[in-house]
């Protein structure tokens, strides 16, 4: 089934350790995002990938790395976790990341998300 | 002031109402406009999308867009217990930079058999 797969789904991690959000699409999509979703905050990007190879920078890409080897995989990385990173992470991807006319298959596909709670 | 301010709810209807979710915002470069539904502990799927103002119809779902006031609305027709969900909106703009839509909080819906 085509679609998004993040990995793990849910997650309990000592403050300060490293963590790595693995996220892969099977779509061919050439943009990927990572978001953030709390309770009251909605969906917060935190960061983004037009292409393989390039990133940039969201609303609150403090404490977040992420790197784009390849059209499939983009990784997200908390290099010293700390509990205001607890939250839901979803990784999504679309096909329309370059400026021009919309596809006809516009909008972003979301994984299901994990679940992180940083203690 | 948010781009794009949406009520966070929860709304709580009896199945068979219409229901009537909203959107405003502040950035008259939004053209394009999306509805997406979000079940509890899974991730967001685009429900409807729309260019520009004007209406689109799927089944029992309406969206309608009004650029004059800003504002952005999604029906949804004889509503089911299986469309409790959070709703969210979310728009981008045509050309121009980046295409990473501006997304509402969403709107938490409870339909009640």
């Amino acid at each position: 089934i085509a679609g998004i797969t993040q990995a793990p789904t849910s997650q309990i991690l000592a403050a300060g350790r490293r963590m790595t959000l693995r996220c892969t699409q099977d779509m061919r999509h050439n943009a990927m995002y990572w978001y953030r979703q709390d309770l009251g905050l909605g969906l917060r990007l935190i960061h983004y990938s037009n292409t393989a190879g390039t990133t940039g920078k969201g609303e609150v890409p403090d404490g977040y790395s992420v790197s784009r080897a390849n059209t499939d995989d983009f990784p997200l990385t908390l290099a010293s976790a700390v509990p205001s990173q607890t939250s839901v992470y979803f990784c999504a991807s679309s096909d329309s990341g370059a400026a021009g006319p919309l596809p006809s298959g516009y909008g972003y596909t979301f994984g299901s998300g994990t679940r992180l709670t940083v203690v | 002031q948010k781009e794009v301010e949406q009520d966070p709810g929860p709304l709580s209807v009896p199945e068979g109402a219409i229901v009537s979710l909203n959107c405003t915002y502040s950035n008259s470069a939004f053209q394009y406009f999306m509805w997406y539904r979000q079940y509890s502990r899974k991730g967001p799927e685009l429900l409807m999308y729309t260019y520009s103002s004007g209406n689109k119809e799927d089944g029992r779902f309406t969206a309608q867009v009004d650029k004059s006031s800003k504002y952005i609305s999604l029906f949804i027709r004889d509503s089911q217990p299986s469309d409790s969900a959070t709703y969210l909106c979310a728009m981008s703009p045509v050309r121009g930079g980046s295409y990473i839509p501006t997304f509402g909080r969403g709107t938490s819906l409870i339909v009640h058999p």
